[in-house]
């Protein structure tokens, strides 16, 4: 079965600091997409990033970088120089050979000026 | 449209009563999805439509809910004989295939559905 795990519930970080929201998975198809998306106060859901198994290259966006390591099953998120408008709930999510997209739990995360 | 759009944004009922959601996805998305986010909660599966293939309706949590998705466009959610613990965001997605495309899933702004 299919499971994602994001064990920071919340974190708190002084502006400027960096900060890795840590994001595992389960899964046992071969050929699976992983995603994480942003949800601000506002409640909208933002796509930051696709990727899907076989793509094992790390991405960089900004300020914003991933780190997929298939070998731990991990699809970390790192914000470099955070800001205030960072804070929000990041969520990572799975889609496998049953596409039915899972979610994690969440990591809030607040950025204090 | 631009985007997915659903309606309403907000919706108060009283307990008993039955509900209809509507979401209408991006023009050409074939996949679509309902999600349901519990206050401070993550996303909980519901159903998946993608073109004319049987819907996925395994994340439906009772035989209240049930869904629709008519001419593969438009689609609607509708709660029979609604109670408390359905109070929640009931979020709608759609995307060009069932594992999503270079933009993920698009999702619309939700209903906050209220039940009192």
């Amino acid at each position: 079965a299919q499971k994602v795990t994001q064990a920071q519930t919340e974190i708190s970080v002084v502006e400027k600091e960096d900060v890795t929201l840590d994001c595992v998975y389960e899964t046992r198809d071969t050929t699976y997409y992983l995603f994480w998306y942003k949800q601000p106060p506002s409640g909208e859901l933002v796509f930051l990033i696709r990727r899907n198994s076989f793509d094992e290259q790390n991405e960089i966006s900004g300020r914003y970088s991933w780190n997929f390591q298939k070998s731990t099953s991990s699809f970390n998120f790192t914000i470099t120089a955070s800001q205030v408008v960072d804070s929000a709930v990041y969520f990572c999510a799975l889609t496998d050979s049953n596409y039915q997209l899972i979610w994690g739990a969440g990591t809030k995360l607040i950025i204090k000026p | 449209g631009a985007g997915v759009s659903q309606s309403p944004s907000n919706k108060v009922t009283e307990k008993g009563k039955d509900v209809e959601l509507r979401c209408d996805p991006i023009s050409g998305h074939t996949a679509l999805y309902w999600y349901r986010q519990s206050l401070g909660q993550g996303l909980e599966f519901l159903i998946y439509f993608q073109g004319n293939s049987a819907p996925d309706k395994s994340g439906l949590p009772s035989d209240r809910f049930s869904a629709e998705r008519t001419g593969g466009s438009v689609s609607t959610l509708t709660i029979q004989r609604t109670q408390q613990e359905d109070s929640a965001v009931y979020l709608c997605a759609s995307s060009l295939a069932l594992r999503g495309d270079n933009y993920g899933y698009t999702f619309g702004s939700g209903t906050r559905l209220t039940v009192v």
